[in-house]
């Protein structure tokens, strides 16, 4: 199993160009999630899904979008990026939504000058 | 919603030496209570988690108490080591939330 894959690791954004960080699990998690994080700061929920065709907002949605086609992936749309998105974004899984074990991807460190 | 709060936020020790890392959360519904290591440019990985009805659990050097009336938890690590050194994070959820609540990590450096 790969687990969960982030792409991609860097990425330089201009202010107002959109893009999106794709994240894919093959564990058949129910649950998929997107983070980010700043310093001292901590993990910040942006936007999960528990399951195919359900998302829901985190703590910090705005500016971002998701969705859920597959069980498998879980894109996050930036869609207008904005200095204050620049920040270290982490897509997590877990097997399902009760208290279970986060697998997190690798990270994209995003920038948008 | 939950609130977590983590200290310190920076912590040396000398090789060898304990380490204790301390939160508190808000919400008596939290449930489980998962500690994260992040090395340096690396993914949180999962060490260690509670759940409520236990007040303590050990994994070789690694332990986490819980508290559920004073509603804090703690990490103890013991006889540190230099791979130690890493950004900690501790976690709350529950099982009719869905999402967890971290907080805002601990930076433990372990001087060789």
């Amino acid at each position: 199993n790969a687990g969960v894959t982030q792409t991609p690791k860097f990425q330089v954004l201009k202010t107002g160009q959109s893009m999106t960080l794709q994240c894919a699990q093959d564990m058949n998690h129910e649950y998929m999630s997107w983070y980010r994080q700043d310093p001292g700061m901590g993990l910040r929920l942006i936007h999960y899904s528990v399951g195919a065709g359900i998302t829901d907002q985190g703590e910090v949605p705005n500016g971002y979008n998701v969705s859920r086609s597959t069980t498998e992936d879980f894109p996050l749309r930036l869609l207008s990026a904005a200095p204050s998105q620049t920040s270290v974004y982490f897509c997590a899984s877990r097997y399902r939504i009760t208290a279970t074990e986060a697998f997190f991807g690798q990270g994209t460190r995003l920038t948008v000058v | 919603g939950e609130n977590v709060e983590q200290h310190p936020s920076t912590l040396s020790v000398q090789e060898g030496d304990s380490a204790v890392i301390k939160c508190t959360y808000s919400d008596s519904a939290s449930n489980y209570f998962p500690w994260y290591k992040q090395e340096l440019g690396k993914r949180p990985q999962l060490i260690i988690d509670i759940r409520s009805n236990v007040g303590e659990k050990k994994d070789q050097r690694i332990a986490v108490t819980l508290n559920k009336t004073a509603k804090h938890f703690s990490l103890h690590i013991t006889e540190t080591q230099p791979e130690d050194s890493a950004v900690y994070f501790c976690a709350a959820s529950s099982d009719t939330g869905n999402q967890f609540y971290f907080g805002t990590g601990t930076s433990l450096t372990v001087i060789p």
